[in-house]
């Protein structure tokens, strides 16, 4: 099955840097790819996603990219705020089937 | 709110008890599904219902029995527990299985296992 690992799994930044989770899938049929936000005492809540026919996407100051030679994707956030703090979950699938996901990054943003 | 909401958010048992956890999603979704969360562990899926009808059961043990009477409630029912099941409990919805995979989550039930 399918097996996804996760870097880092806790990363501190200062405000206003940027940060950069990193992903690496096995199961070269995957082809869904989305990107959750757990905040404390909260369920993974959907932040952005990505699909196998694209190599990058961006939603303000989210992006993420996708590299499926190298079986690799990463979230980058720009100008960090405190409130992004939270553990951040990659994830992937096949065929839109149930999702497999990484073990988390705890990301810290200090003002 | 996400539409997804669980009861009880805390849950303290002992290993003879029996207990039910329930999510409810207000979404108009027909498909749901159960998580387990432990500490430095990925998301673990235990089962899927699409329609009403288990769709995956991921070789869970049997002292969890999952029930989804309609497809706007889904039931975890616990017995005889191990301190091993101590997690955070998610549930989630989805338009439908195998089409749109965007899961909304609820916040999860806290079991701990005495």
């Amino acid at each position: 099955g399918e097996n996804v690992e996760q870097h880092p799994s806790t990363l501190s930044v200062q405000e206003g840097d940027s940060a950069v989770i990193k992903c690496t899938y096995s199961d070269s049929a995957s082809n869904y790819f989305p990107w959750y936000k757990q905040e404390l005492g909260k369920g993974p809540q959907l932040i952005i996603d990505i699909r196998s026919n694209v190599g990058e996407k961006k939603d303000q100051r989210i992006a993420v990219t996708l590299n499926k030679t190298a079986k690799h994707f990463s979230l980058h956030i720009t100008e960090t705020q405190p409130e992004d703090s939270a553990v951040y979950f990659c994830a992937a699938s096949i065929g839109y089937s149930t999702l497999t996901f990484g073990k988390g990054t705890m990301l810290l943003v200090s003002p | 709110e996400t539409g997804v909401t669980q009861t009880p958010r805390h849950l303290v048992m002992g290993m003879t008890n029996k207990k039910s956890l329930k999510c409810e999603q207000h979404l108009g979704h027909n498909a749901m599904y159960w998580y387990k969360q432990s500490a430095k562990k990925p998301l673990e899926l235990m089962f899927v219902y699409s329609l009403e009808e288990r769709v995956e059961n991921n070789s869970v043990p049997s002292r969890f029995s999952p029930e989804c009477p309609n497809s706007s409630h889904l039931f975890l029912h616990l017995h005889t527990l191990q301190p091993e099941d101590s997690a955070l409990y998610l549930c989630a919805s989805s338009q439908d299985w195998g089409q749109d995979n965007i899961q909304y989550f609820g916040a999860g039930t806290r079991l701990s296992v005495l």
